[in-house]
């Protein structure tokens, strides 16, 4: 129980373009996910946590306005990286909370040329 | 605010050696306690945990304690075996109820050889 799926697990972008990448709690209701950047050789960074049916919250330094976090429903939050640039080029993982815990989606890697 | 400290790999040991990762915390008030593994490829799975002071985790002959008065959580095992090779990941959150946000260490790469 508690999977959560993430969408894709790859993708190669354009600079300029948008970016969507989809995270599922597929056999539980998620109220909060969150959102991870991950830098090579570093650790996870949070980027931002969205509730169900509320803005989300971005932690400090992040752009809200690049990072376009929704999260319309109990079991889908959405990560869209607008206008990408190569420094945009990481590794994002969602996680989604549950009454024992978190679980992590799977990640997204995100390389923008 | 809340920080981990953890070990700075990586890390290669032979087969059957004994592993120590070691990982220290600050926080306020009495944060749950968290090791995550990642394998090549994949998404963070959860290790162990412990949600207070003198509490054990384990979780696949791995084990960490954790340990309120010297603020730490070292993760142990006395017999490593090439399939736990992976990035291990130190991390705390106020909660164990997964409503909090997660703070990681730097995470330590592990490497075991046949």
């Amino acid at each position: 129980g508690a999977v959560v799926s993430q969408h894709p697990s790859r993708v190669i972008c354009k600079s300029g373009t948008s970016v969507k990448i989809e995270c599922r709690s597929l056999d539980f209701q998620a109220t909060t996910m969150f959102w991870y950047r991950q830098f090579p050789k570093k650790s996870l960074m949070l980027m931002a946590t969205s509730n169900e049916g509320s803005k989300a919250t971005y932690e400090q330094g992040v752009e809200k306005d690049k990072f376009l976090i929704n999260h319309a429903s109990l079991t889908l939050s959405t990560l869209t990286v607008t206008s990408a640039h190569p420094e945009d080029s990481s590794f994002y993982i969602c996680s989604a909370s549950h009454p024992y815990g978190y679980t992590f989606g799977s990640g997204t890697r995100l390389t923008v040329v | 605010g809340d920080s981990v400290t953890q070990m700075e790999g990586p890390v290669t040991l032979s087969e059957e050696a004994f592993l120590t990762i070691n990982c220290t915390y600050t926080a306020t008030g009495y944060p749950s306690l968290f090791w995550y593994v990642q394998y090549p490829g994949e998404g963070l799975q959860l290790l162990l945990k412990a949600t207070k002071a003198d509490d054990k985790g384990s979780n696949k002959g791995f084990e960490a304690t954790y340990r309120k008065e010297t603020t730490s959580f070292h993760l142990e095992k006395g017999s490593v075996q090439v399939s736990d090779s992976a990035v291990y990941f130190c991390a705390l959150s106020d909660s164990w109820k997964g409503n909090e946000k997660l703070t990681f260490g730097t995470g330590t790469r592990l490497t075991i050889i046949p």
